[in-house]
C-alpha cells in the first residue's frame, strides 16, 4: 500500500529561525495535501499542490512539490510561537481520490 | 471546524463495553471519513463513506463498524472495547475527490 514517509519527527527551534519538514512518498503522486494541527486541535487544510515543481506561498510557508511527484516540503521563515503544532502531508492513497494516506507527522516547537 | 461535530468529546469506559462515537454535519458533504490518531502515528483511516449506501473499510477496521444514518450523519462504534483502542478520534468531510477534509474537534477515548 501506499507509504507516506515525514521528517523530521520533531524540531525544536528558537523563534525567528527556519524550519522545514518533508515528505516523501514510494510512488508518484497525482497530488499531496498539508494540514497543520495545533495542540489539543483538530487537523486544519493548509494548502494542495497539484502540478510537478509547484511551488505555493502563504506569508512565511512556501510549499513545494517536487519534479517527480514523489516529495514534497513545507518551510516556513522566520518562525513564530503561533506556527506551534504538528504539520502533516496527506496523499491520495489509491489515485482514485477516493481517501487520503497520512503522514505520521512533524511536531514543532518554538520557544522564545 | 464547527461544521463538523463530534460527541462525545471525551469518554472513559471499560473493556468489553460497547461505545459509539458520533459526527454530524452541516456542509452538505456527501463524503465522510473516520480517523484514529495515536502518539507518532499520524491519522489512520478507519471507515469512509460516500453516501448512506456506501460504507468502506479503511486500513485499521478491525474491532470496529459504522453506520451511515444520513447524509449528515455517520457513526462509528466499538462493540467490544479493549485498551488498545484508546485514541483520538477524528471524523472529517469533504466535497469529493482532490478537495480539503475538515475535520471535527474529536473525541478523546479512553479504555480501562
Amino acid at each position: 500500500g501506499q507509504q507516506v514517509m515525514q521528517i523530521p519527527q520533531y524540531q525544536h527551534v528558537q523563534e525567528g529561525e527556519d524550519f522545514t519538514t518533508y515528505c516523501n512518498s514510494s510512488t508518484t503522486l497525482s497530488n499531496i495535501q498539508w494540514y497543520k494541527q495545533r495542540p489539543g486541535g483538530h487537523p486544519v487544510f493548509l494548502i494542495q499542490l497539484v502540478k510537478s515543481g509547484e511551488v505555493k506561498k502563504q506569508k512565511r510557508l512556501t510549499f513545494q512539490f517536487g519534479e517527480a511527484k514523489k516529495n514534497s516540503s513545507l518551510h516556513i521563515t522566520a518562525t513564530q510561537t503561533t506556527d506551534v503544532g504538528t504539520y502533516f502531508c496527506a496523499v491520495d492513497s489509491t489515485g482514485t481520490a477516493s481517501k487520503l494516506t497520512f503522514g505520521t507527522g512533524t511536531r514543532l516547537q518554538v520557544t522564545l | 471546524d464547527a461544521d463538523v461535530t463530534q460527541t462525545p468529546r471525551n469518554r472513559i469506559t471499560k473493556t468489553g463495553k460497547r461505545i459509539m462515537l458520533e459526527c454530524s454535519q452541516t456542509k452538505g458533504h456527501d463524503r465522510m471519513y473516520w480517523y484514529r490518531q495515536d502518539p507518532g502515528l499520524g491519522l489512520r483511516l478507519i471507515y469512509y463513506s460516500f453516501d448512506v449506501k456506501d460504507i468502506n473499510k479503511g486500513e485499521i477496521s478491525d474491532g470496529y463498524s459504522v453506520s451511515r444514518q444520513a447524509q449528515a450523519k455517520f457513526s462509528l462504534s466499538l462493540e467490544s472495547a479493549i485498551p488498545n483502542q484508546t485514541a483520538l478520534y477524528f471524523c472529517a468531510t469533504t466535497e469529493g475527490s482532490n478537495q480539503p477534509q475538515h475535520f471535527g474537534d474529536g473525541t478523546r477515548l479512553s479504555i480501562l
